[in-house]
């Protein structure tokens, strides 16, 4: 599984920021083994990794709280795609911004262990706000 | 609180052990996982599951939890294992939530 993220690189402030991630070499849909959710995780520049929210392929989201007022993330099964919308954007905003694939799985021993874990990235776009 | 904490950094001479760790009240109750970041590239799943391994991941990269503790160690550095360390794990406080620590830089003498 690939994923790809593109948009603009060069935003102004207010505007809304908006980037595709694309899926390719597998599907964007979860099985009935397997269970997929679709991240969107930023890193600001010298800065570590900040998770911003995640969708599932029937649409369910949770968003980070600091985040959850500004930010709309959707899913297209179709075409194998994962959006990410970010409204009134500002220099802070500036960051790598990357998808990634979380996998939930189980393990059963004496008990059943649910793990989460992103086990895909994309390598990253670069917005700028200016 | 919803927080995990790292050392900002870490250094290991070339061939020996360094552990790494991660705190927060959250691991008590959720599973951590490790990513491994070089610069300019996007991380790289080296742990889930406190202990799991992904396939290709080297044999050398172990995990271990206890408490509000999650460690990372690398036995017998390389070279190019020099990179931003994060940790991961559900929120406790809400599971719907992903929660990352701030990171550590291990730097390979």
């Amino acid at each position: 599984v690939h994923l790809q993220e593109s948009g603009p690189g060069l935003l102004k402030p207010s505007e809304t920021l908006s980037l595709t991630c694309t899926v390719s070499g597998g599907s964007i849909s979860s099985g009935s083994i397997r269970r997929y959710y679709w991240n969107w995780i930023r890193q600001s520049p010298g800065k570590g990794l900040e998770w911003i929210g995640y969708i599932f392929d029937n649409g369910g989201t949770n968003y980070s709280p600091s985040l959850k007022s500004r930010v709309t993330i959707s899913i297209d099964t179709s075409t194998n795609e994962v959006s990410l919308k970010l409204n009134s954007v500002t220099a802070a905003d500036t960051a790598v911004y990357f998808c990634a694939r979380g996998r939930e799985t189980s393990e059963t021993t004496w008990r059943v262990s649910y793990y989460y874990y992103m086990d895909v990235w994309g390598k990253g776009s670069t917005v700028t706000v200016s | 609180s919803s927080e995990l904490t790292q050392d900002p950094a870490v250094s290991v001479a070339l061939g020996q052990t360094v552990k790494i760790t991660c705190q927060g009240d959250s691991l008590r109750r959720s599973y951590a996982n490790w990513y491994q970041q070089k610069s300019g590239q996007a991380p790289v799943l080296v742990i889930y599951g406190e202990v799991h391994r992904p396939s290709g991941i080297p044999a050398r990269f172990s995990g271990s939890s206890s408490g509000n503790t999650a460690s990372l160690t690398i036995a017998g550095a390389q070279a190019e294992d020099e990179a931003d360390y994060y940790c991961n794990c559900r929120d406790s406080n809400d599971r719907h939530l992903e929660l990352f620590g701030g990171g550590t830089k291990v730097t390979v003498l």
